[in-house]
C-alpha cells in the first residue's frame, strides 16, 4: 500500500513568495494532520482534519498559513507570503478515526525560504 | 492541555550499551502512548504503542517500553543498542476522552550510537 505522499520533497523559495505543500493521505484514513518540525521548536501540530473538516487549527502560527482539504484524498498547506522563519520540514500524516490508531507520516516537505 | 516531557535531549552511547529514554506525560485520564523514531533524513516511523493490558510493550528492532501509570511514565528501553539505532526518538500521547485522534509529541531525544 502507498503511504502518505507529500510533494514537493524539497523547495527553496525567496521571501515573499507563495508556497503550497501537498499531501495525499492513505486511502481510507479519515484523519489528516499537518506538522512542522524545526530544531528550535521540535514537532508542532499545525492543524488537523476529520472527514475533510478542519477540527483544530490552533497550531497554525499566523494568518499567512492556511490549509484546505477539498476531498478525502488531498490536502494543501499554503504559506503566503513566506518568510525565512518558515523554513522547516512540514510533515503530513493520516490515521483512521478510532482513538489510538497509529498515525502514519509522510516523508516530509523540506522548505527553505531565503 | 496535555504535555509530554522527554528529559534527555541528547544521548551518546557506545554500541552494545543499554538504553533508557525517559518520557513523562501530564494527564490523569486514559491515554494511549507511542514511541516514534526518525532516522536521519527520514520521516517518523512507529516503534511501539500502548493501548491497554500488559504495561510492558515490545516493539520493532528490540525496543520495549513500560507504562507506569502511577508515575505517568512511558520509558523506552533497549538492552543493547546498535550503530543503526542512531536517530531521534519521540514520545507521544493521545488522550482518549472526547474522541478524536490527536497526538501530542515530546521534544524528542537525539540518540547517537558510537562504534
Amino acid at each position: 500500500d502507498a503511504g502518505v505522499i507529500q510533494s514537493p520533497r524539497h523547495e527553496v523559495t525567496e521571501m515573499g513568495q507563495e508556497v503550497t505543500l501537498r499531501c495525499k493521505p492513505i486511502s481510507g484514513h479519515d484523519y489528516l494532520f499537518w506538522y512542522r518540525q524545526t530544531m528550535m521548536r521540535g514537532l508542532e501540530l499545525l492543524i488537523y482534519f476529520n472527514n475533510n473538516v478542519p477540527i483544530d487549527d490552533s497550531g497554525m502560527p499566523e494568518d499567512r498559513f492556511s490549509a484546505k482539504m477539498p476531498n478525502a484524498s488531498f490536502s494543501t498547506l499554503k504559506i503566503q507570503p513566506s518568510e525565512p522563519r518558515d523554513s522547516a520540514v512540514y510533515f503530513c500524516a493520516s490515521s483512521l478515526s478510532l482513538p489510538g490508531n497509529t498515525i502514519y507520516f509522510g516523508e516530509g516537505s523540506w522548505l527553505t525560504v531565503v | 492541555a496535555q504535555s509530554v516531557s522527554q528529559h534527555n535531549h541528547h544521548v551518546i552511547l557506545s554500541e552494545a550499551a543499554s538504553l533508557e529514554l525517559g518520557c513523562n506525560y501530564s494527564y490523569g485520564g486514559t491515554v494511549n502512548l507511542f514511541w516514534y523514531v526518525q532516522y536521519p533524513g527520514q520521516h517518523l516511523q512507529l516503534l511501539l504503542k500502548y493501548f491497554s493490558g500488559d504495561p510492558l510493550v515490545k516493539g520493532i528492532k528490540g525496543f520495549e517500553a513500560e507504562f507506569i501509570k502511577s508515575k505517568f511514565s512511558f520509558n523506552l528501553r533497549k538492552p543493547s543498542v546498535q550503530w543503526s539505532d542512531t536517530a531521534e526518538y519521540f514520545c507521544a500521547v493521545n488522550i482518549l476522552t472526547g474522541g478524536g485522534n490527536k497526538l501530542t509529541f515530546g521534544t524528542g531525544t537525539q540518540l547517537k550510537v558510537e562504534l
